[in-house]
């Protein structure tokens, strides 16, 4: 089956600078890696998404890269702000959205 | 739309009492999932259903667990009887099966 890790675990960065958090997947069938973001006692919640034939894909301050051969995908943030303080998990899913398999997560703390 | 629902959003039971956790997705949504989440283990899928029919259930820990889809609109995730080391949010997502996972706000179970 899917085997999703994440890296780093934990990530505190200076408000303004930018942040990166990576992961790897095993499967070459999967095809569709989300990220999400969760917030302390919140539910998660989908912030970007991108598809395997699209290399890159970005949304305002958050763009997602993909490079199929390595198997791994990355978030960026810019210009974090203290409300992007979160834990967030990446995903990958084959058959575009039949099983979903989560990395362990990155706590982000972006200090004032 | 009121999102995915779950009830309780708190349980407090003692072990080897059974637990039933409810869910009803998004209407219109065909796929169905069951995530546990722990600090240890992060999020780890369960269960998932399409059009209401169990297609994954490998990631369910033991026979105390199962789960029902009896209709589009509802789910339940059951634990029987309950021990301590099952104490965790549990967390019911749905999907249009376009990829997209919706999640319930959660529901924090503790067994003692």
């Amino acid at each position: 089956g899917e085997n999703v890790e994440q890296h780093p675990s934990t990530l505190s960065v200076q408000e303004g600078d930018s942040a990166v958090i990576k992961c790897t997947y095993s499967d070459s069938a999967s095809n569709y890696f989300p990220w999400y973001k969760q917030e302390l006692g919140k539910r998660p919640q989908l912030i970007i998404d991108i598809r395997s034939n699209v290399g890159e894909k970005k949304d305002q301050r958050i763009a997602v890269t993909l490079n199929k051969t390595a198997k791994h995908f990355s978030l960026h943030i810019t210009e974090t702000q203290p409300e992007d303080s979160a834990v967030y998990f990446c995903a990958a899913s084959n058959n575009y959205g039949q099983n979903f398999v989560f990395g362990p997560g990155t706590r982000l703390s972006v200090l004032p | 739309d009121a999102g995915v629902i779950q009830s309780p959003r708190h349980e407090v039971t003692e072990m080897g009492q059974e637990v039933t956790l409810r869910c009803k997705p998004i209407s219109g949504h065909n796929s169905l999932f069951w995530y546990r989440q722990t600090m240890m283990r992060g999020l780890e899928l369960l269960i998932y259903f399409n059009n209401n029919v169990p297609i994954d259930d490998s990631g369910m820990p033991e026979d105390r667990f199962s789960a029902k889809m009896p209709n589009a609109s509802f789910s339940t995730l059951k634990i029987q009887p309950s021990e301590p080391r099952d104490s965790a949010v549990y967390f019911c997502a749905s999907s249009p099966g376009s990829e997209k996972l919706f999640f319930g706000s959660g529901t924090q179970l503790s067994v003692l």
